[in-house]
């Protein structure tokens, strides 16, 4: 069935980077584009921008530029959010969802990574 | 402090109707979609209404969309224990270089 998987929880320290990924399965990995929310402990979602996997083009949040890099791997169909100089505030359930194009409805979520940035 | 506004909660008994109202602006709900997302406790999100009112296949039609110039609205019938979640709308905003934005959320209480 289409699903998107994303590997596992990570604790960072202040000042470090985390990269988290997302394969995609039971789909055509290129038809679609992958953005990226996050969600802070009992807080609502932040949209944190979206990459097509078809090539590569890049839409980030205006909040987390220069701090944040998306990237695909078509021969995996694998995407990675990388989000770097990590504060605390950077806590949250970080997840990848699916979508036709940038504009379009995020269909299909993956479950989730809980990043934990503390010292 | 979320760009779309959703009361933060809401309530209804079962079978009763409720309405989550999401109000933004001309730059978001009143020149593009309204997306509606639930997110049962401790899962992911999940869409529920793409498109102002249209619902992907498996979601019951006792949830139902609408949009009026910038203001949108969910509404579900008949309400049942599972329905028990919280309730984000988005948009995408046309502002800057534009970005998804996201209600803060109603949580859905089924008395």
């Amino acid at each position: 069935q289409v699903q998107l998987v994303q590997s596992g929880a990570e604790v960072k320290k202040p000042g470090a980077s985390v990269k988290v990924s997302c394969k995609a399965s039971g789909y055509t990995f290129t038809s679609y584009g992958i953005s990226w929310v996050r969600q802070a402990p009992g807080q609502g979602l932040e949209w944190m921008g979206w990459i097509s996997a078809y090539n590569g083009n890049t839409n980030y949040a205006q909040k987390l530029q220069g701090r944040v890099t998306m990237t695909t791997d078509t021969s995996t169909s694998t995407a990675y959010m990388e989000l770097r100089s990590l504060r605390s505030d950077d806590t949250a359930v970080y997840y990848c969802a699916s979508g036709a194009s940038l504009w379009d409805a995020f269909d299909i979520w993956g479950q989730g990574t809980m990043v934990t940035v503390s010292s | 402090q979320s760009v779309l506004t959703q009361p933060p909660s809401a309530s209804g008994t079962p079978g009763q109707r409720v309405t989550i109202s999401c109000s933004g602006s001309s730059s978001n709900i009143g020149s593009n979609y309204v997306y509606w997302y639930q997110q049962l406790p401790g899962t992911a999100p999940k869409l529920l209404i793409y498109r102002n009112n249209q619902r992907p296949s498996g979601v019951p039609d006792r949830f139902s969309g609408s949009k009026s110039g910038t203001s949108a609205s969910l509404a579900i019938s008949g309400l049942r224990s599972e329905d028990e979640a919280d309730y984000y709308c988005a948009a995408w905003d046309d502002s800057l270089s534009g970005s998804w934005v996201f209600g803060g959320g109603t949580k859905l209480t089924v008395l």
